[in-house]
């Protein structure tokens, strides 16, 4: 499928779970974000990525863990999960000024729930 | 400290009524400000971008304004439909890849028959 697209779309866990959210592009944007949504929040940035094997905290990153070995994947892992994370997670992809704007496309969401 | 303001928080219209969103930021520097669509159960999608030189920019039934002076912008929607229920949430830039954005907690507008 074209564009950015994450999995799994929901998700159930318990807490101290690791659990690891996918993030998959195809436009081979050099920029990608991982942001939790939550009531009353507007949406915060967790890490980003400026290009393969190039990471940074942005918000919001204790207990999060990201890696890009490659341009189209970002995956988020929560190495031991806690409810505090139970929220809606918005994977991010941005071309850069080089791609001709600023505007960063979103995926669809997970919805991640920690019992 | 950067901060997006939006105003009302909710917000509930008859179709084919208008209807209009209000932004207030406090972001330095500014490079652009978005409207962004966010409709249940989806990723936000932008409706429209102003720079600080841009005081309205129209897409389709949805015009922004921004008035940089002020701070302010606001998103104004004609003869609402029922598919325009969702959250809009006003989002600044204040760099120039756009990776520091601050969002605004967003409105969430019903549109009701």
């Amino acid at each position: 499928d074209a564009g950015i697209t994450q999995s799994p779309r929901y998700k159930i866990t318990e807490t101290g779970r690791q659990v690891t959210l996918m993030c998959h592009q195809t436009w081979s944007h050099s920029y990608m974000f991982w942001y939790r949504q939550d009531l009353g929040h507007g949406l915060r940035l967790i890490y980003y990525s400026a290009a393969a094997d190039i990471t940074d905290k942005g918000e919001v990153p204790d207990g999060y863990v990201v890696s890009r070995s490659k341009t189209e994947n970002f995956p988020l892992t929560l190495e031991s999960a806690t409810r505090s994370q139970t929220s809606v997670y918005f994977c991010a992809s941005l071309a850069g000024l080089a791609g001709g704007g600023d505007e960063q496309f979103f995926g669809p969401g997970t919805r991640l729930t920690v019992l | 400290k950067n901060q997006v303001e939006q105003s009302p928080q909710s917000l509930i219209i008859l179709e084919g009524k208008n209807c209009t969103l209000q932004c207030n930021y406090t972001v330095s520097p500014f490079s652009n400000l978005r409207w962004y669509k966010q409709d249940t159960g989806r990723g936000p999608v932008s409706l429209t971008i102003m720079t600080f030189s841009e005081n309205t920019k129209s897409n389709g039934r949805y015009t922004a304004t921004l008035d940089a002076d002020t701070k302010q912008s606001s998103l104004h929607i004609t003869a609402s439909q029922l598919s325009d229920s969702a959250s809009y949430i006003c989002v600044v830039s204040p760099g120039e890849a756009g990776t520091a954005l601050i969002f605004g907690k967003g409105t969430t507008l019903s549109v009701s028959s």
